[in-house]
């Protein structure tokens, strides 16, 4: 199993709607996870934080499920200037942190 | 603030050459790293550092060197540029070891082609 995995998509869904993806990593030690967003041919950017309790921002919510080790991003209402790669960032413990490889989002007008 | 600079944006280098990559950062982080992004590909640690004076490796090391001679600066050296250098490459900059709950503040990237 590979440390952190990403589905790399696209997902291609319409404005309004609402889409969820899911990031899986293999190490039950890890520690801190964080969504970045990194639009194209550009630096990637922090969307937010990941804790145990779940965290919502505005439109955004992220998930940790320990028990089956992934973590999840949930965006409602999506908007044309969703459409990005969604990073998922994890520590997996010894100051190691691993970024997975990105699920691009494609919001269709 | 104008936060994590790299120069320069792009680059084209012929095999053997070499090169420094610039990165400064005005937040007064202590923590600064060094990635590549290959296409399609997650980011990959080359180098960080926890402080003025302090490198360590990262997962990708090799054909690369560091220096933290100051808070601020933190340039990235290739000697003998491979065409398998080839990528992008970004440095960042936090409070704390990223992953501590901190967030990593990252530059424009520089983007390098070895030909």
């Amino acid at each position: 199993r590979k440390e952190v995995e990403q589905d790399p998509g696209p997902f291609n869904v319409p404005e309004g709607a609402t889409v969820a993806f899911n990031c899986t990593y293999s190490n039950s030690a890890s520690q801190s996870f964080f969504w970045y967003r990194q639009d194209c041919r550009k630096e990637p950017k922090l969307l937010m934080s990941v804790y145990s309790s779940g965290n919502e921002d505005g439109r955004f919510t992220a998930q940790l499920n320990r028990a089956s080790q992934y973590i999840s991003l949930l965006i409602r209402d999506s908007k044309l200037s969703d459409s990005a790669t969604y990073l998922c960032v994890v520590n997996t413990g010894d100051d190691k942190i691993i970024f997975g490889k990105g699920t691009r989002l494609h919001i269709l007008p | 603030n104008a936060g994590v600079t790299q120069t320069p944006k792009f680059r084209i280098l012929k095999i053997g050459q070499s090169m420094t990559l610039q990165c400064t950062q005005d937040m007064n982080h202590n923590y600064m790293y060094w990635y590549r992004q290959d296409p399609g590909m997650g980011l990959k640690l080359i180098y960080y550092s926890v402080g003025a004076g302090i490198t360590d490796k990262g997962e990708v090391p090799n054909g690369y060197n560091v220096s933290r001679s100051t808070t601020e600066d933190f340039p990235l050296r290739l000697e003998l540029a491979a065409p398998s250098q080839t990528s992008v490459y970004f440095c960042a900059s936090s409070w704390l070891l990223a992953g501590d709950g901190d967030t990593q503040y990252f530059g424009p990237g520089t983007r390098l082609t070895v030909l």
